[in-house]
């Protein structure tokens, strides 16, 4: 099990839909990430918060919207999203953002923009 | 140039053998190194993590490191079919920012 849980785990959106995607961790972690994993790409680093702040913004088109309310929960809210955007979106938490610290990931929500 | 390079595979080996995974990075300040495995339609899950020069052994898994050369290396004894996944580097470059490779994709047959 998981000490990382995101929900949905399948989203079908339209462009013109908006909805959010949930993180929570359960590790007592004080960093928070979003991931975007696209076919035959590399993880791309999207945002990442410490202590609710956000310390990140991998030059991400303003259509994604993150939201730290504390050091449990992560969101993302999308908006009028593109069909390049369909993904596998992937949340990670890890103690701190120190160098060293391993990046524990949760089961990824599967993002599909008709 | 990609900061993290792997060899997007498929890796076969038999079952039984040695599997050697290889990663090699741009960046020369990078400070640690890890490396995940993801089954298909699953989250990276890490398997091994490596701060210093030299070999790091857990159970059936060993990373290499070799900072000069800029390379980082896993090797899994005794393969098992169930190995059989995307392994992925990843290198912090500074302050969390942690770069992926494109993954290596094992291969081990019965």
């Amino acid at each position: 099990e998981t000490g990382v849980t995101q929900t949905p785990r399948h989203l079908v959106m339209g462009m013109t839909n908006k909805k959010s995607l949930k993180c929570e961790q359960h590790l007592g972690h004080n960093a928070m990430y979003w991931y975007k994993q696209s076919a035959k790409k590399p993880l791309e680093l999207m945002f990442v918060y410490s202590l609710e702040e956000r310390v990140e913004n991998n030059s991400v088109p303003s259509r994604f919207s993150p939201e730290c309310p504390n050091s449990s929960h992560l969101f993302l809210h999308l908006h009028t999203l593109q069909p390049e955007d369909s993904a596998l979106y992937l949340c990670a938490s890890s103690q701190d953002v120190g160098s060293n610290q391993p990046q524990h990931f949760g089961d990824g929500t599967r993002l599909s923009i008709l | 140039q990609k900061e993290v390079e792997q060899n997007s595979g498929p890796l076969s080996v038999p079952e039984g053998a040695i599997a050697s995974l290889n990663c090699t990075y741009s960046d020369r300040g990078s400070q640690s190194f890890f490396w995940y495995r993801q089954y298909s339609g699953k989250s990276p899950e890490l398997i091994m993590f490596i701060y210093s020069n030299g070999d790091k052994e857990d159970g059936r898994f060993t990373a290499q490191l070799n900072k000069a050369s800029q390379y980082v290396s896993l090797l899994i004894r005794d393969s098992q079919p169930s190995d059989s996944a995307t392994y992925l580097c990843a290198v912090n470059t500074g302050f969390q920012k942690l770069v992926f490779g494109t993954g290596t994709r094992l291969l081990v047959s019965p």
